[in-house]
């Protein structure tokens, strides 16, 4: 299997732009998680979805953030607009089971992102 | 709501000394208890796991961990650190109610 894919790897954008994130997560994995990690704040968990069915978007930090799950191989994480504070590494990762108790997370390699 | 709390934000060792990082969780139902690395500049990948037999969890590169359900703890050590061991270690918690929570993550720089 290829693993939790990831793109773009790195995103230098202007403020005020729309950004967008893909991820793919690993076939069969029913859970898909996005998290964003600062030096500042460490890794957060921003939302994530069971069955393409958002779960949990407490994390997301504003209405700026947007995150959808069309279908069971392809996630997107947007912001509109995208501001300097929201340059991080974003990570997606996938996970087996519904429940999931047992199983662990893939992580993608992230999309670095930087906000000028 | 189930938390988890890494003490250790910075650890620095030298090569050859042994290693314990801590961990402890809130939640007062069955749980599955993991720890995962992140080496520079990379992903999050597992070190290894707990959910259920022996409390002494053995995962990659010498770690091992030890589930101590009375202390709601799940401390991670190795006997002897080496340079490539220098990550950011994550712990985490998998609760039935499908949930995962991770630690702040401790920081284990180790000079050669």
């Amino acid at each position: 299997d290829a693993g939790v894919i990831q793109s773009p790897r790195h995103e230098v954008t202007e403020m005020g732009q729309e950004v967008t994130l893909r991820c793919k997560p690993i076939s069969g994995h029913n859970s898909l998680f996005w998290y964003r990690q600062t030096m500042m704040r460490g890794l957060e968990l921003l939302i994530y979805f069971n069955n393409n069915v958002p779960i949990d978007d407490s994390g997301m930090p504003e209405d700026r953030f947007s995150a959808k799950m069309p279908n069971a191989s392809f996630s997107t994480l947007k912001i509109q607009p995208s501001e300097p504070r929201d340059s991080a590494v974003y990570f997606c990762a996938s996970r087996r089971g519904v429940g999931g108790m047992m199983y662990e997370q893939y992580f993608g390699p992230g999309t670095r992102l930087t906000v000028t | 709501a189930q938390s988890v709390s890494q003490h250790n934000h910075h650890v620095i060792l030298s090569e050859a000394a042994s290693l314990e990082l801590g961990c402890n969780y809130s939640y007062g139902g069955t749980v599955n208890l993991f720890w995962y690395v992140q080496y520079p500049g990379q992903h999050l990948q597992l070190l290894l796991k707990y959910f259920s037999g022996d409390p002494l969890v053995k995962g990659i590169k010498g770690f091992e961990a030890e589930f101590i359900k009375s202390k709601f703890s799940f401390n991670l050590r190795k006997p002897s650190v080496q340079w490539s061991d220098t990550a950011e270690y994550f712990c985490a918690v998998n609760t039935n109610a499908g949930k995962s929570t991770f630690g702040d993550g401790t920081t284990l720089t180790v000079k050669p």
